[in-house]
């Protein structure tokens, strides 16, 4: 198993730009979400999912769109990057039940991305 | 919301013990804990599912308290490669705290 895979490793967007950064995981887990990691803000989450077809935003979702089409591919697309979205993002899946995760959250290697 | 963690860093020698808390506002269906090293993932540690549930992984501990939505890591006899910063995760959704970044010298 590959586990959580995230692409690009790095980025650098100019203002403006949109992109997308893709997560896929082989694991079938039914809950997937996005964090972004900031010096002193811990991990926030962003968007989640709790299966194919259903998502859900977390704590800090504005500029951000997800889609869960598949069990496997949970991408997260920036609309209009803002130097206030350079950061790291983390992408992470795990079994779930009821929405909840139940169990070992995987985590992505993450993507550094830096906008101008 | 996120779960508060305190304290925010805490420096350790070799040998020595340290406990990490997590509060949250709301009530909890789980507490997650991870450990992540300087420029990568985070690492699950462990996962606590019930109220007042303790879980062990090596020399690392945890207890649940779900009535105080409470939950504290316990670190024995420290490693230096206990090194990291300590996250714990509250669900549902699962949304971290800000970190413990702990330091252990020798």
């Amino acid at each position: 198993n590959a586990g959580v895979t995230q692409t690009p490793k790095f980025q650098v967007l100019k203002t403006g730009q949109s992109m997308t950064l893709q997560c896929a995981q082989d694991m079938n887990h039914e809950y997937m979400s996005w964090y972004r990691q900031d010096p002193g803000m811990g991990l926030r989450l962003i968007h989640y999912s709790v299966g194919a077809g259903i998502t859900d935003q977390g704590e800090v979702p504005n500029g951000y769109n997800v889609s869960r089409s598949t069990t496997e591919d949970f991408p997260l697309r920036l609309l209009s990057a803002a130097p206030s979205q350079t950061s790291v993002y983390f992408c992470a899946s795990s079994r779930g039940y009821r929405g909840i995760s139940i169990e070992t959250q995987y985590f992505g290697p993450g993507t550094r991305l830096l906008v101008l | 919301q996120q779960p508060v963690q305190s304290p925010q860093a805490v420096i350790l020698r070799e040998g020595e013990d340290a406990v990490i808390n997590c509060s949250s506002s709301k009530a909890l269906y789980s507490v997650h804990w991870y450990r992540q090293k300087h420029g990568e993932a985070p690492v699950f540690l462990m996962i606590l599912l019930k109220g007042g549930e303790q879980k062990g992984h090596e020399k690392i501990s945890a207890s649940f308290n779900e009535k105080k939505q409470q939950s504290s890591l316990y670190l024995t006899a420290s490693q230096l490669s206990y090194s990291g910063t300590y996250f714990c995760g509250t669900s549902a959704p699962l949304v971290f705290g800000k970190g413990t970044r702990l330091s252990v010298i020798a």
